[in-house]
């Protein structure tokens, strides 16, 4: 199975701060790495496919890069609703499996 | 609306069984491959099993493999999980999820239903 490693675990930022998220697979997945966002009781949401394409209606301050083994996720300019828990995930084999989360909590 | 709604989550007592249902709605259901994606209390995102749109082809995880059992009826518009031999550790809200594209599993998921919480206690 292809390990998901996500780092920072946690993050502590304030409204208006550029974030970056970086996950890492144990192998390399060319560009099938997907992340998702997740507010506390409810499902997660797509924001980037295919490592750097961007979700329909999902803001543009939202992008994703990386290829191979690395990958990142940048939030441009954090704002209140995006105080939430990130994770990535491989679809390039099965099984299909997730980075451990990211928590981004206001500073 | 595209909808995805998960029914049939309870608390069950250990080697017990559990039937989830999913009820999608305004896509074309059979087009696309089907998961199911489990997140015990307070942990991370684990994907459980997948099935192709016409239902042909089944996925699991090895945590499951042998226990649990994914299908489809393309005329109710419906995904099912059945889930056998329950454990403690199958305790999770567990979520239907549409892959995005036309190439089946695995890919991104981007459509989610809402979640079913399955408690396996005794």
């Amino acid at each position: 199975d292809i390990q998901m490693t996500q780092s920072p675990s946690s993050l502590s930022a304030s409204v208006g701060d550029r974030v970056t998220i970086t996950c890492r697979a144990s192998q390399s997945i060319s560009s099938y790495l997907n992340w998702y966002q997740q507010k506390p009781g409810k499902a997660p949401k797509l924001l980037i496919y295919a490592a750097s394409s961007l979700q329909s209606g999902v803001p543009s301050r939202f992008s994703g890069s990386g290829s191979g083994t690395d990958f990142t996720l940048t939030i441009s300019s954090l704002q209140p609703e995006d105080f939430a828990t990130y994770y990535c995930q491989q679809s390039y084999s099965t099984p299909a499996t997730f980075g451990q989360g990211t928590r981004l909590e206001i500073k | 609306e595209v909808q995805l709604l998960e029914s049939g989550g309870g608390l069950v007592q250990p080697g017990g069984s559990l039937r989830l249902s999913c009820a999608a709605s305004g896509f074309t259901f059979s087009s696309y491959a089907m998961s199911w994606v489990r997140q015990a209390p307070g942990k991370g995102l684990e994907w459980v099993s997948a099935i192709s749109g016409s239902g042909g082809s089944t996925y699991y995880a090895d945590s499951v493999k042998g226990r649990f059992t994914i299908s489809r009826d393309n005329s109710k518009n419906t995904l099912y999980l059945q889930m056998n031999s329950l454990r403690a550790e199958d305790t999770a809200v567990y979520y239907c999820a549409s892959s995005r594209g036309y190439s089946g599993y695995p890919d991104a998921f981007d459509i989610w239903g809402q979640g079913t919480m399955v408690t396996v206690s005794s």
